[in-house]
Parts: C-alpha cells; sequence; structure tokens
C-alpha cells in the first residue's frame, strides 16, 4: 500500500489560511489522493479528494503537484470548528482500501 | 453527504462475552463497507473489508474468528466481537461506499471490555 508522510501538526490563527501538505512519492498511476479529517470520538469526515487536477469544494481546495509526488490541502479561512486531525490517504482504485496514516493535527487560534 | 449510522454508540461488556455492533447506510446501497479499529491517540486501522453477500476480507493480523463479519444487505453490515477481553476495548468505525463513489465513515462505536 502507497504511504504518505505529514507533518505531526500545524497551527493557525481564525480566518487566516492554512495549507496542509502531504507527501506520496511511491504513489502509482491509479491512485487517488483523499482527505479526510477526525474531530476526537467521531469518525472521518470526507473533505476533498483528486486524481491528477486540481480540485475545490465548499470545504477545501486540492493543490496536486504536476509529477502527483505530493499535494497541499488548502483550507482558506480557518475557523475554530476546522481544528482536527488531518488525514492524507492514497486509495487504491483495485481495492479501494483506505490506509490511515498519522496525519495532521491543526489547531486554530482565536 | 451520504449518512451511515453506528449502533450502539458505546458498549460497556463484561471479559468473555461477545458484542455486535451494526453499521446501517440510511440512505444509499452500500456495496462495500469497510471496518476499522482506532486506539486511544492513534490513526485508524483497516480490520477488514465486507461485500454483500460474500465473505468479508479480513487484513493481514486480524483474527477472523474473534470479528465476525456480515453483509447481509445493501445496508447492513454487522461486527460481532466474540470472547471479548480488555485488550479488544477500542474505537471501532464502520464506513460504506456506494459503487464509483466516496467512502462515507460512521461515528464510530466505543467497545470497553472490563
Amino acid at each position: 500500500d502507497a504511504k504518505t508522510t505529514q507533518p505531526n501538526s500545524m497551527e493557525s490563527n481564525e480566518e487566516e489560511p492554512v495549507h496542509l501538505p502531504c507527501n506520496h512519492s511511491t504513489i502509482s498511476g491509479t491512485d487517488y489522493i483523499h482527505w479526510y479529517r477526525q474531530l476526537p470520538s467521531q469518525g472521518p469526515e470526507y473533505v476533498i479528494h483528486g486524481l491528477t487536477s486540481n480540485v475545490n469544494n465548499r470545504m477545501a481546495s486540492l493543490a496536486i503537484a504536476e509529477d502527483r509526488k505530493s499535494s497541499t490541502l488548502i483550507l482558506h479561512r480557518a475557523t475554530l470548528r476546522d481544528a482536527a486531525v488531518y488525514y492524507c490517504i492514497l486509495r487504491d482504485v483495485t481495492t479501494d482500501k483506505l490506509i490511515f496514516g498519522t496525519g495532521t493535527r491543526l489547531q486554530v487560534f482565536p | 453527504g451520504a449518512v451511515v449510522s453506528q449502533h450502539p454508540s458505546r458498549v460497556i461488556c463484561k471479559s468473555g462475552t461477545s458484542v455486535k455492533i451494526e453499521c446501517r447506510s440510511l440512505d444509499f446501497q452500500a456495496t462495500t463497507m469497510f471496518w476499522y479499529r482506532q486506539f486511544p491517540k492513534q490513526s485508524l486501522m483497516l480490520m477488514a473489508t465486507s461485500n454483500e453477500g460474500s465473505k468479508a476480507t479480513y487484513e493481514q493480523g486480524v483474527e477472523k474468528d474473534k470479528f465476525l463479519i456480515n453483509h447481509a444487505s445493501l445496508t447492513l453490515s454487522t461486527l460481532t466481537v466474540t470472547s471479548a477481553h480488555p485488550e479488544d476495548s477500542s474505537f471501532y468505525i464502520c464506513s460504506a461506499r456506494q459503487f464509483g463513489n466516496e467512502q462515507f465513515f460512521g461515528p464510530g462505536t466505543r467497545l470497553t471490555v472490563l
């Protein structure tokens, strides 16, 4: 299973943009890049996913490097409710499995 | 997004008893469901993949006789922890996927074995 590397933690102030990096140098051509986030004692929540092109939705944007070996989740204006553990995951389309790494714990300060 | 529920949300049981956890997709039919386990301050660990009408596929190191999975319908999968022991205490989370779409996660079930 292809692996991802993320910083253990990051901090942000409220209303500021947040860029959460993820390295996935062993990504294969058919792996999708998924981002989920998890609040304490809750199940993960889908944030965004992409394959090659940058993606935008109401929650966030996903910027994917041209060689696909890294990606960045962008929260345009952090709120206190965005404080969570963010997981960058590669999904193998042949198995559909999501193999979670350690994630990045995002703290947002007022 | 689609809604996935789990029942119960938390359960406390005595060592040696069996516990059943239900995972339901409320507004879609899930061709595949997944079961995860999460220990405190750790990431989610995939336990098994469950396809409707067929046997579950377990990840390496997960005992199939201890963690019984049944996916009897397109909206329901169950995980039974048999002869539970304190080391089985964990947060169990399911996810459900409709063919070609995203996986959606349930809220989790906290199991405490005394």
